[in-house]
């Protein structure tokens, strides 16, 4: 059965202080890997997503995946009181079942 | 707009009641997905389809049944088997085609009573 494992924290960090936030997978097939932001009762929503190994970045995101430690993680710098939320990891696997399967989440916390 | 709407927002169910949970996609996405979220979770997978007249059970399946009859809609009926179906229900849909990230719905939240 694939997993995915997330830490779910809380994880406290300062205002203007980076987070990093941990994702690991057990799947070595999985192709797609993705970051998504969930506010306390809505529905989740796209940071990034990331499909070769190294780092990508998107203003003050930014993702890392190393597929053969089946690792990604993501960096948030800067952090803002609006970042506190919880983030789901997520993997996908392309041309085959199409599932995708998400982490239990980690709680981030922005203490002002 | 295109999107995935689900409906209703909140559905309240007796014991012993089946119900049905809407989701409508106008994306093109071959693919849809069914979630459970329980409070302080993650999703978990309930039932997914690829393409029309075809899906297959997620880690959760039991106590759920799905249909596939049309590319756009892929509803989600929790049945009376289903022991605690309290919880937010999430539909989602991606390209089959291309690397992309799953697109969802605003939820469902289902309460028994």
């Amino acid at each position: 059965q694939k997993e995915v494992e997330q830490n779910s924290g809380p994880l406290s960090v300062p205002e203007g202080a980076i987070a990093s936030l941990n994702c690991t997978y057990s799947d070595r097939v999985s192709q797609s890997f993705f970051w998504y932001r969930q506010y306390s009762g809505k529905s989740p929503e796209l940071i990034m997503s990331i499909y070769s190994n190294g780092d990508k970045e998107d203003g003050r995101f930014t993702a890392q995946l190393n597929k053969a430690s089946q690792y990604v993680s993501l960096l948030i710098r800067d952090s803002q009181p609006s970042d506190s939320a919880t983030y789901l990891c997520a993997v996908k696997e392309v041309n085959r079942d199409d599932k995708i399967i998400f982490g239990k989440g980690t709680r981030l916390h922005i203490l002002p | 707009d295109g999107g995935i709407t689900q409906s209703p927002k909140y559905l309240f169910r007796k014991e012993g009641q089946n119900v049905t949970l809407s989701c409508e996609q106008n994306l093109n996405h071959d693919a849809m997905y069914w979630y459970r979220q329980d409070p302080g979770q993650g999703l978990r997978l309930i039932y997914y389809s690829q393409i029309v007249n075809d899906f297959q059970k997620g880690d959760i399946a039991e106590g759920y049944s799905v249909s596939r009859e049309k590319k756009e809609s892929f509803p989600l009926t929790v049945t009376s088997a289903q022991k605690n179906p309290t919880a937010f229900y999430l539909c989602a849909s991606s390209n089959r085609q291309a690397n992309t990230e799953a697109f969802f719905g605003q939820g469902t939240r289902l309460t028994v009573v």
